[in-house]
């Protein structure tokens, strides 16, 4: 079966440093997005992206973050001087199409990079 | 703010016996409600949904009940089985907004044999 894939794994970076975390979305997927879980909180929407821009943000995804699509492959996520805060699993995410709505229109999910700023 | 509310951070359930996943929400432009399941060090995956003009949907040995006036929903598992121990979580999509998911914390299962 298909999967979106994410590096790295784990990452741990000090305050105040730049970290891109690194999706390869389902191939013929066309929406993608990026959520993230601060250990025993809730998931949260970051961002959503289409056609080569961004569809959707939430209020997390402030100037500190910014997502590419650099190639037809890779989807990044790129957080500029890492906060503590920042310390979190970030997912991945792909759809074919763009609602959720039906069991056949669902997302998939990376195994999620986990990012400790220390 | 915690539009929707999963109340039990854990149960746990005898093998072959039914597991009760509960989960509330407190948006009432809420339309549209997912279950999904995440096993230790993987992501989330899609398990069933159930859209606001529905009471009811099956798939299998899981089924989730709507009960909109209450604004509450569960996912009944029968029978469980040691391998559907994992996180629950129930989201659910505003109307009018088709992709945002609002997640609740989840709830752990864990199903003994």
């Amino acid at each position: 079966e298909p999967e979106v894939t994410q590096t790295p794994s784990h990452q741990v970076t000090q305050m105040g440093q730049e970290v891109i975390l690194r999706c390869v979305p389902i191939s013929n997927h066309l929406y993608f997005y990026w959520y993230r879980q601060i250990l025993g909180q809730k998931v949260e929407f970051l961002v959503s992206f289409y056609n080569n821009e961004i569809s959707e943000k939430s209020e997390i995804f402030d100037d500190q973050f910014s997502v590419e699509r650099p190639d037809g492959s890779n989807f990044t996520l790129k957080i500029r001087s890492t906060k503590l805060e920042d310390s979190a699993m970030y997912f991945c995410a792909s759809s074919e199409r763009g609602s959720f709505r039906g069991a056949s229109n669902t997302i998939y999910f990376g195994e999620g990079s986990w990012l400790t700023v220390v | 703010d915690q539009q929707v509310k999963q109340n039990s951070p854990s149960l746990s359930v005898q093998e072959g016996r039914i597991s009760i996943l509960n989960c509330d929400y407190t948006n009432s432009m809420f339309d549209y409600f997912l279950w999904y399941k995440k096993y230790p060090a993987e992501g989330p995956t899609f398990l069933i949904s159930i859209s606001s003009i529905k009471d009811k949907n099956e798939d299998g040995r899981f089924t989730v009940f709507l009960n909109k006036s209450a604004k509450h929903l569960s996912l009944h598992i029968v029978p469980s089985q040691p391998g559907d121990s994992a996180v629950y979580f129930c989201a659910a999509l505003n109307a009018g907004n088709n992709r945002k998911l609002i997640w609740g914390l989840g709830t752990s299962l864990a199903v003994n044999p």
